[in-house]
């Protein structure tokens, strides 16, 4: 099994330039989510997903869109890049049936110029 | 809302003891711990749940107060692999969302 698998893991964007941060699992999981990490700031939610079809905001949603259209798959679009969001990005995903542990890809390093 | 982790950093000499709190503003339901090594993905460490069960693989302990909604992870004689920045998330009523902590960042020296 190769797990939770993002691409690409280093990314530079020109402000307003748009791009999609792939996130791939083969783990049969229905919890997906996507998550920034910036310096003193941990890990936060951006959006998240319970299944094909469902999606809902996390924290800091502004800016980026996402959509589920299968089990395996949630992409994170960027709309018009801005240099906020440089930043480190995490896809997760976790089973259901319970409090199950999170497995999260490599990341996702993006530097908006 | 995130909750919030103390202390922001430590340093420690291999050996001692370390603790870290987690405090929530929302009742908790669950309490996730990671350890993130430098330019890594987090790793589970341990899930707490509501009611006192623990889950867990990794010889590290943790206690979860609901009514204070708060969680401390504890690591006792702290080895060089303990070193890392740890995160608490927190699990919603459904559990569905997992909202992550500010972070710690442990170092241990020899």
């Amino acid at each position: 099994n190769a797990g939770v698998t993002q691409t690409p893991k280093f990314q530079v964007l020109k402000t307003g330039q748009s791009m999609t941060l792939q996130c791939a699992q083969d783990m049969n999981h229905e919890y997906m989510s996507w998550y920034r990490q910036d310096p003193g700031m941990g890990l936060r939610l951006i959006h998240y997903s319970v299944g094909a079809g469902i999606t809902d905001q996390g924290e800091v949603p502004n800016g980026y869109n996402v959509s589920r259209s299968t089990t395996e798959d949630f992409p994170l679009r960027l709309l018009s890049a801005a240099p906020s969001q440089t930043s480190v990005y995490f896809c997760a995903s976790r089973r259901t049936g319970g409090v199950t542990e999170a497995f999260f890809g490599q990341g996702t390093r993006l530097t908006v110029v | 809302q995130q909750p919030v982790q103390s202390p922001q950093a430590v340093i420690l000499r291999e050996g001692e003891d370390a603790v870290i709190n987690c405090s929530s503003s929302k009742a908790l339901y669950s309490v996730h711990w990671y350890r993130q090594k430098h330019g890594e993905a987090p790793v589970f460490l341990m899930i707490l749940l509501k009611g006192g069960e623990q889950k867990g693989h990794e010889k590290i302990s943790a206690s979860f107060n609901e009514k204070k909604q708060q969680s401390s992870l504890y690591l006792t004689a702290s080895q060089l692999s303990y070193s890392g920045t740890y995160f608490c998330g927190t699990g919603n009523f459904g559990n569905e969302k997992l909202t992550f902590g500010t972070g710690t960042r442990l170092t241990i020296i020899p």
